[in-house]
């Protein structure tokens, strides 16, 4: 098994551009979550999904959105990229059965300009 | 509001030594998980040790313990014959049993374990 795995590792958006970052996972978990991680400061939940099709709002999550379109993939998507959203961020999944432990994924840093 | 407080930005200790780091968390939630996690210079988090608030009994994995206080809110992590993998940030995080979509995360303390 993979685990969780994110796509782009490293990405550098100028203000206003878009993209959508990627989380998958092939343990068959019901529950991901995207964070993100800020100098001196420890993760900060901005989205989360309960299941396919389903997400909710953490907190942190203005100016970013998410979809869960399939069970293994939690999409990221930043519709206009600001200075504010450079960060290193994190996706995370985990079981139903084993409430409290998430699985992370590697990190992809992002420098918006 | 539960908040998660780690007092030591950095903390230094010498290979085979041992070392302890703290934590002190706030919340007024009786049955709650408390961790350690680890981030080494790949930046990947890896769950370290994990503590059910209603164990008394304190967790140990390996070279890795915790010294957990329910009274006094204290949740420290002592690691015993440092290795230079050790090196990382560790983070403490928090999470209340009936909401475990909330990880909520200390600031971190960077070790660094010299040969």
């Amino acid at each position: 098994n993979a685990g969780v795995t994110q796509t782009p590792k490293f990405r550098v958006l100028k203000t206003g551009q878009s993209m959508t970052l990627l989380c998958a996972q092939d343990m068959n978990h019901e529950y991901m979550y995207w964070y993100r991680q800020d100098p001196g400061m420890g993760l900060r939940l901005i989205h989360y999904s309960v299941g396919e099709g389903t997400t909710a709002k953490g907190e942190v999550p203005d100016g970013y959105n998410v979809s869960r379109l399939k069970k293994q993939n939690f999409l990221l998507g930043l519709e206009s990229a600001a200075p504010s959203q450079t960060s290193v961020y994190f996706c995370a999944s985990r079981t139903s059965g084993r409430k409290e432990t998430q699985y992370f994924g590697p990190g992809t840093r992002l420098l918006v300009l | 509001a539960q908040t998660v407080t780690q007092s030591q930005p950095e903390m230094s200790v010498q290979e085979a030594e041992t070392v302890t780091l703290s934590c002190t968390y706030d919340t007024s939630e009786n049955n709650y998980y408390l961790f350690w996690y680890k981030q080494p210079p790949s930046r990947q988090m890896i769950l370290v040790i994990r503590q059910e608030a209603y164990k008394q009994q304190n967790a140990t994995e390996n070279r890795f313990s915790v010294n957990f206080q329910k009274a006094a809110k204290s949740f420290s992590l002592k690691i015993s014959d440092s290795q230079l993998g050790d090196t990382a940030m560790y983070f403490c995080a928090f999470m209340i049993v009936y909401n475990t979509d909330k990880l909520i995360f200390g600031t971190g303390t960077r070790l660094q374990v010299f040969p």
